[in-house]
């Protein structure tokens, strides 16, 4: 079954950098695209950033755009967020998920349990 | 960015009841909808994608609706589980935007 694991949150400092991973397993990792969400506490979902299967192509919301970077490693069947220039606002569980493709609709199919990210000093 | 608006922002319903949640986008976004369900403490879940396509494993009580800017998540009669938050998004263009969420309470 499709499983999905992130790990690295924590509590980090404002400005300071961290890394999450998702490690992927169940499904051919490398064939799918994959997103990123986040959830601040009490608050709504925010779409972070979306990576295509092979890694070719990447977008971010304009709220992360030039401070985190996603990235893949498909012979680790693993995605990665870097996260630099931490800010208080970027406190939020970030989700993993798995992109349906473009036969249906790019939607968000299945998700990991997400891993929380707080910012303070 | 393309603009989700999703309303109510919260619902209180009997068991039984058919509830309905509307979302649109401010502009014409084809059906390129997505509907999620999320319980307190979890992951969201997809319910619906491409406005009308039910998820496999998701209760046929659950259906969509929609195109172009307006659609409508519909549960044909309300069960205790379905107490949940609801999240349209739309996946035409990046940023993938979210609905602000509806909060659905069972009276």
């Amino acid at each position: 079954q499709v499983q999905l694991v992130e790990s690295g949150g924590g509590v980090v400092q404002p400005g300071r950098s961290l890394r999450l991973s998702c490690a992927a397993s169940g499904f051919t990792f490398s064939t799918y695209g994959m997103h990123w969400v986040r959830q601040a506490p009490g608050k709504g979902l925010e779409w972070v950033a979306l990576i295509w299967y092979d890694g070719s192509n990447k977008y971010y919301a304009d709220s992360v755009k030039g401070r985190f970077t996603i990235s893949r490693d498909n012979s680790k069947n693993t995605l990665y967020l870097q996260m630099d220039t931490l800010r208080a606002e970027d406190t939020a569980v970030y989700y993993c998920a798995t992109d349906k493709g473009y036969r249906f609709g790019h939607a968000l199919d299945y998700w990991g349990q997400g891993t929380l990210v707080t910012v303070s000093s | 960015d393309i603009q989700m608006t999703q309303s109510p922002s919260s619902l209180s319903a009997s068991v039984g009841d058919r509830v309905t949640i509307t979302c649109r986008a401010s502009l014409n976004i084809s059906t390129y909808l997505n509907w999620y369900q999320q319980t307190p403490g979890k992951a969201p879940k997809l319910l619906i994608y491409a406005a009308t396509n039910l998820q496999s494993g998701v209760p046929s009580r659950f259906s969509g609706s929609g195109s172009e800017t307006d659609f409508t998540l519909a549960i044909s009669s309300l069960q205790p589980e379905d107490l949940a938050t609801y999240y349209c998004q739309q996946s035409y263009g990046t940023p993938y935007i979210f609905g602000q969420g509806t909060n659905l309470e069972i009276k």
